[in-house]
């Protein structure tokens, strides 16, 4: 298993701000994934993040409005851009178990409400 | 379609009750399959993986039928601390890393 840290664990931002996310973990991993998760709805993968690359965005996220760093294997920060109140959710770090599973374990995530 | 469709619920049993829940996924390379867990506020947890045989855990019961590309989980004997949202994961495979979660099904337990 990994044990996952993330700060802020909430934020009230103003629209038209920025909020870095930061993600820590345990152990080395190759790969950190970050989530969305927004009000009463399931996860959305916004990118894979990993280590010596650039992240990897899925349909619908651009790097210029969440963009990533991956400095060394145990962190990556995500920052929302330019918030407005659609981007009020949950935001979850999340990584791979090692041995060849792909289980993944969650941070505990970061609550975000863009006034 | 979604890629992974859930019942959202909420079910609502008593203590003590059986309870199944039933998921189905669009793409048939698909190539694992788990139940992660998600308590009010909290960050999903793996619950268990779902294996082509069937594999149980205690009082639960997973099944994968890939014909019908359907995943279910059985819940014997409710107990109070298994209410919580209960999400179905597919790892589509053909290379990707990413996980695809249903949108989850509620499940409450009361006394």
């Amino acid at each position: 298993s990994a044990v996952i840290s993330q700060k802020p664990s909430r934020d009230i931002c103003q629209r038209g701000t920025s909020l870095t996310i930061q993600c820590q973990v345990d152990s080395q991993v190759t790969m950190m994934f970050w989530y969305r998760q927004q009000p009463g709805q399931s996860l959305t993968l916004i990118a894979t993040a990993n280590q010596g690359s650039e992240a990897t965005y899925e349909s619908g996220f651009v790097i210029d409005k969440f963009p990533i760093s991956r400095p060394n294997l145990t962190f990556s920060t995500l920052t929302v851009s330019n918030m407005s109140p659609e981007d009020s959710s949950i935001y979850l770090c999340s990584v791979r178990g090692g041995g060849g599973t792909d289980t993944q374990y969650f941070g505990p995530g970061t609550r975000l409400t863009v006034l | 379609r979604k890629e992974v469709e859930q019942d959202p619920g909420p079910f609502n049993v008593p203590e003590g009750a059986t309870v199944a829940f039933n998921c189905t996924y669009s793409n048939s390379a698909s190539q694992s399959f788990f139940w992660y867990r998600q308590d009010c506020r909290k960050e999903p947890k793996l619950l268990m993986s779902v294996y082509s045989s069937g594999n149980e855990d205690g009082r639960f019961t997973a099944q994968l039928n890939r014909a019908s590309q359907y995943i279910s989980l059985l819940i014997r004997d409710s107990k109070l601390s298994d209410s919580a949202t209960y999400l179905c994961v597919v790892n589509p495979g053909g290379g990707y890393n990413k996980l695809i979660f249903g949108a989850g099904t509620r499940l409450a337990v009361h006394p």
